[in-house]
């Protein structure tokens, strides 16, 4: 499985868009990026995932490079109860059990 | 749905004592897992199951053992509890690409 580097820490202003870089210049063809996060040591909650192309849900934006070497995780509004670690994770999609490797993720911490 | 339930949330052990953590979940998933997470690290994956009655070992399995005698549950257990096993556990069911995590039971050994 591919390696991924992301920031320690991030601030973010309450109201204002979170965007949190992650870096997979190893990642395979068939890999996806996912994203987690984990509130306050609660278990980790899925957020999004993508192989290539652009991907929006509810939560968030995933943008990931021409080259796939890396992506941005976009909040658009973020409140302070997006405080968390968030986890960047490379990793194939198949219909096996997957262990999913989490890094030491970055601290987000949104302000008022 | 309850989603993945834990039971119990704490718990203090001594040194060579045994357990038991239960995690169920209601959502019919074929897989299970269970992670560790000490503190200021990511999970790292002890055991997980990819049906009823099948186990498999993750990247930290010494000092455990699981079975999932039924659909809905995955059982950790402990035989003689140790220091180092002081830790966050946190059970996992999936589907697709998804994991789903529990609230997490946070077990001390002395």
């Amino acid at each position: 499985d591919a390696k991924t580097t992301q920031p320690t820490s991030m601030d973010c202003a309450e109201g204002r868009a979170a965007n949190l870089p992650c870096n997979h210049s190893t990642i395979s063809g068939n890999e996806y990026v996912y994203w987690y996060r984990q509130i306050h040591s609660q278990g980790p909650q899925y957020i999004i995932h993508g192989l290539k192309n652009n991907e929006t849900n509810e939560m968030a934006s995933l943008i990931i490079t021409e080259d796939r070497k890396s992506s941005t995780l976009i909040l658009p509004h973020a409140t302070l109860r997006d405080t968390a670690v968030y986890y960047c994770i490379v990793d194939v999609s198949s219909g096996s059990a997957r262990q999913l490797t989490f890094g030491s993720g970055t601290q987000l911490t949104v302000l008022p | 749905n309850a989603g993945v339930t834990q039971t119990p949330k704490f718990r203090v052990l001594k040194t060579g004592q045994s357990m038991t953590l239960l995690c169920a979940q209601d959502m019919n998933h074929e897989y299970m897992y269970w992670y560790r997470q000490d503190p200021g690290m990511g999970l790292r994956l002890i055991h997980y199951s990819v049906g009823e009655g099948t186990t498999a070992k993750g990247e930290v399995p010494d000092g455990y053992n699981v079975s999932r005698l039924k659909k809905q549950n995955f059982l950790l257990g402990l035989e003689s509890a140790a220091p180092s096993q002081t830790s966050v556990y946190f059970c996992a069911s999936s589907y697709e690409q998804r994991q789903y995590f529990g609230p997490g039971t946070r077990l001390t050994v002395t």
